[in-house]
């Protein structure tokens, strides 16, 4: 069946620091893969997103890597400030005409420490 | 600001009662998700209404029912209500029914008492 694992289930790095979170697939069929970013009472803030016919996605200090061999996608987040600290989701759907449902992760809790 | 509004915020009720949370999707968007997340579960997909229908159904209990309305705003209504249905619940929307990408807003924090 459809599912998402992400590793890991917490990450502590020290500001400057590169954080990576990894996460696997096993629809074959998916070839959309968002990260979402949540804070403390808020909703999931889409943060880099990447199709399958992209190998890797960059956008100032978060970059998004795919192998679809191995059905891995991971976030890089470079030079870590305070800020980045949250709970960061991965997820994959398959683009269809007909259904656009996301299958998540269980979550990273991400401390980044001053 | 995602542009996705929920309401309420929060809400408390009891073992057996019936609510509804309201959603209003991003200007624009014709397509409405609903999701759960809970600490066991994670978030998981309820389910999804494109433009007024519904257009895919994920892990949504019988006692548990969805519309979107024709000024595409959504309401998601829960009855018979029990203590494991405690959780917040997020809408999202997109442009049309791939959900490539998806916004969210801030959910509404149900508790059961």
């Amino acid at each position: 069946g459809e599912n998402v694992e992400q590793h890991p289930s917490t990450l502590s790095v020290q500001e400057g620091d590169s954080a990576v979170i990894k996460c696997t697939y096993s629809d074959s069929a998916s070839n959309y893969f968002p990260w979402y970013k949540q804070e403390l009472g808020k909703g999931p803030q889409l943060i880099i997103d990447i199709r399958s016919n992209v190998g890797e996605k960059k956008d100032q200090r978060i970059a998004v890597t795919l192998n679809k061999t191995a059905k891995h996608f991971s976030l890089h987040i470079t030079e870590t400030q305070p800020e980045d600290s949250a709970v960061y989701f991965c997820a994959a759907s398959y683009r269809s005409s007909n259904t656009g449902k996301l299958i998540f992760g269980q979550g990273t809790t991400l401390q980044v420490k001053p | 600001d995602s542009g996705v509004t929920q309401t309420p915020k929060h809400l408390i009720t009891a073992t057996g009662q019936r609510v509804t949370l309201r959603c209003s999707p991003r200007s624009g968007d014709l397509s409405v998700y609903w999701y759960q997340q809970s600490l066991d579960q994670g978030l998981q997909f309820l389910i999804q209404y494109y433009n007024g229908e519904e257009r895919a159904k994920g892990n949504i209990l019988e006692r548990f029912s969805a519309q979107q309305f024709p000024d595409l705003h959504s309401e998601l209504n829960l009855s018979s209500l029990e203590l494991g249905d405690s959780a917040l619940y997020f809408c999202a929307s997109s442009v049309d029914g791939s959900g490539q990408p998806q916004h969210f807003g801030d959910g509404t924090r149900l508790s059961i008492l």
